[in-house]
């Protein structure tokens, strides 16, 4: 089956510092890619969606300069948090689209997640 | 606007037995996907089941099945003898035809099974 691999699984940084995590494609090219957070005992919000070759879409309420998004190849996806503080420590987690015969049939498949702690 | 709502925060259930996780949705699409995912505590999210709007049959896979009713629309998932190992977070999500690369996810059911 396919799979997405993400990469740290977890990082522990200093406040001020930037932070990229990697998420990549396996075994098929993932034109699309989207990344989301997780806070403790809660459900997972998007925040992006990653295009290949053009600038990320945000959601509503995320920082595009704190969040910095770039999908420059069919199989890897990057999301650097620039800058973070205590409040951006949270479980990160991408996922990858297969494309397959279009529409809502084209399931996702999600890396394994990065916990981010900033002291 | 679309929404999905799982109105059990945690469950405890025996081992072997069946369990029903409630998923509820609201979407103006006619055409859309419902999904079911697994957290376990690593985090990884491990995709279970998938049901189109228009699948006329209930979707299977091994111990899942999706009780889809789209007149009430909910799609439950039922898991039959339960074992230790699917103790986890589950989330019930749906992906709108209109914007198929979005999926939006419900608030998630903690299922705890007991020896």
């Amino acid at each position: 089956g396919a799979v997405v691999s993400q990469h740290p699984s977890w990082v522990i940084c200093k406040s001020g510092t930037s932070v990229k995590i990697e998420c990549r494609s396996l075994d098929f090219q993932a034109t699309t890619m989207f990344w989301y957070r997780q806070f403790p005992k809660q459900s997972l919000m998007l925040m992006a969606t990653s295009n290949e070759g053009s600038k990320a879409t945000y959601e509503q309420g995320v920082e595009k300069d704190k969040f910095l998004i770039n999908h420059a190849s069919l199989t890897l996806s990057t999301l650097t948090v620039t800058s973070a503080h205590p409040e951006d420590s949270s479980f990160y987690i991408c996922s990858a689209r297969r494309p397959g015969t279009g529409g809502v049939n084209e399931k996702l498949f999600f890396g394994s997640g990065t916990q981010l702690s900033v002291l | 606007a679309q929404k999905i709502t799982q109105t059990q925060p945690g469950m405890f259930v025996q081992e072997k037995e069946a369990v029903t996780l409630d998923c509820t949705y609201d979407t103006s699409d006619q055409s859309y996907g419902l999904f079911w995912y697994k957290q376990p505590s690593s985090g990884e999210m491990i995709f279970l089941i998938y049901q189109g709007s228009y699948d006329e049959q209930n979707a299977t896979e091994g111990r899942y099945s999706l009780n889809f009713q789209k007149a009430r629309k909910s799609a439950n998932l039922v898991i039959s003898a339960s074992q230790l190992g699917d103790s986890a977070m589950y989330f019930c999500a749906m992906s709108p035809y209109s914007s198929a690369s979005k999926i939006i996810f419900g608030s998630g059911t903690r299922l705890s099974i007991r020896p």
